[in-house]
């Protein structure tokens, strides 16, 4: 059964950092590009980033370009998002989504991550 | 690119079919997916390729369309389907959502 856990979510205060995990099970985690959606409260979803199977290849939405790392360890399992500069505009619930031939099968629960002072 | 759905909020009565909608705002071909959303859970892929049925999904609930307008039909609603529906496309970057439709009892 393929599992996507993500976890690192909290309350940060604005310009602050925050790095979230996604431990991946049930699947070839390294045969996979990987990516994260976010979803503001009451919004719609936003795609974030994308990496691709060895962690050479990654891509950004103009809104966290520069401020936004994705990484992957493909030993552990795990993709990462680290973020940094943090503002209000970044609260979110961030999904750890498994790319499938460009379109997304499977997501994890989601991680709460809280910009406020 | 641009997706746009309609309506933004659909009142159906249970057993009755459901039509919604996405218009992409540039050719997207069939890179077209419907994802479904319930309160407090974590979108589910329903369809990809514009009208493919994921693993596991019913078959009332079909997708057609090419280019830049598709249809997402569910042909008999069924309580666990008042929920959120939303396209994306995958044939350009960023990948880009329609703004959601909800389905709503009648």
């Amino acid at each position: 059964e393929v599992q996507l856990v993500e976890s690192g979510g909290d309350l940060v205060q604005p310009g602050g950092s925050l790095r979230l995990s996604c431990a991946a099970s049930g699947f070839t985690f390294r045969s996979y590009w990987m990516h994260w959606v976010r979803q503001s409260p009451g919004k719609g979803l936003v795609w974030v980033s994308r990496i691709n199977t060895d962690g050479g290849g990654t891509t950004y939405a103009d809104s966290v370009k520069g401020r936004f790392t994705i990484s992957r360890d493909n030993a552990k399992n795990t993709l990462y998002l680290q973020m940094n500069s943090l503002s209000a505009e970044d609260t979110a619930v961030y999904y750890c989504v498994r790319d499938n031939s460009d379109f997304f099968d499977y997501w994890g629960q989601g991680t709460l991550v809280t910009v406020s002072s | 690119i641009v997706m746009t759905q309609s309506p933004a909020t659909l009142s159906v009565s249970p057993g009755e079919r459901a039509t919604l909608s996405c218009r992409a705002s540039q050719s997207v071909s069939s890179n077209l997916a419907w994802y479904q959303q319930k309160p407090g859970q974590a979108p589910r892929l329903l369809i990809y390729a514009a009208s493919t049925r994921a693993t596991g999904i019913p078959a009332r609930f079909s997708g057609s369309g090419s280019g830049a307008e598709f249809t997402l039909t569910v042909s008999s609603l069924q309580s666990e389907d008042f929920v959120v529906y939303y396209c994306q496309q995958y044939n350009n970057w960023p990948r880009t959502f329609g703004q959601g439709t909800k389905v709503e009892i009648k």
